[in-house]
């Protein structure tokens, strides 16, 4: 059980050029979803959390306009990159997290986004 | 807010050796501390988690300890295999995950 879907795994596209990330809970009810960001040998850094049916909060840093971040349903959330650029090229995983308090967070497989 | 150090960032064990990572926490109101582990181009898989009111925990070959007093925690695996070659994380909660930094474990045949 616990298992969480994200999509697609691979996307490599032009500059300024948007791309659409899905994560979907597909055997739970996710109360609440995260997007992570990892770069290279290292750690995860949080860039939003989203509750389904409310606007995300966005971690310190992270721009609201530029990470759009919908969370419409209680096994879907989608992170849109607007208008993105090389220096958006990065490893983004998405993690859900079902109802009651301290639940586990379970994680996607990442997409691995190259924009060139 | 919280901070979770992380260590050590890599260990080298010979298969059939037991391996330990530390964690260290911060902000004695956390109270659920997950390991999890992430291989090459996949997302953090979750290992083994433990809660504040819990001091030890056992799943087969893998084990966490929780000192709270102390703010650390520890994954210990035993007898090692060459499928437990990953990168493995600690995380400590109040209400969203802080991560350590990560350890780079390799498992020698």
């Amino acid at each position: 059980g616990a298992v969480v879907s994200q999509h697609p795994s691979w996307v490599i596209c032009k500059s300024g050029t948007s791309v659409k990330i899905e994560c979907r809970s597909l055997d739970f009810q996710a109360t609440t979803m995260f997007w992570y960001r990892q770069f290279p040998k290292q750690s995860l850094m949080l860039m939003a959390t989203s509750n389904e049916g409310s606007k995300a909060t966005y971690e310190q840093g992270v721009e609201k306009d530029k990470f759009l971040i919908n969370h419409a349903s209680l096994t879907l959330s989608t992170l849109t990159v607007t208008s993105a650029h090389p220096e958006d090229s990065s490893f983004y995983i998405c993690s859900a997290r079902g109802e009651g308090g301290n639940q586990p967070q379970h994680f996607g497989d990442g997409t691995r986004l190259s924009i060139l | 807010g919280e901070n979770v150090e992380q260590h050590p960032s890599t260990l080298s064990v010979q298969e059939g050796d037991s391996a330990v990572i530390k964690c260290t926490y911060s902000d004695s109101a956390s109270n659920y501390f997950p390991w999890y582990k992430q291989e090459l181009g996949k997302g953090p898989q979750l290992i083994i988690d433990i809660r504040s009111n819990v001091g030890e925990k056992k799943d087969q070959r893998i084990a966490v300890t929780l000192n709270k007093t102390a703010k650390h925690f520890s994954l210990h695996i035993t007898e090692t295999q060459p499928e437990d070659s990953a990168v493995y994380f600690c995380a400590a909660s109040i209400r969203e995950l802080v991560f350590g930094q990560g350890t780079r474990l390799t498992i020698n045949p």
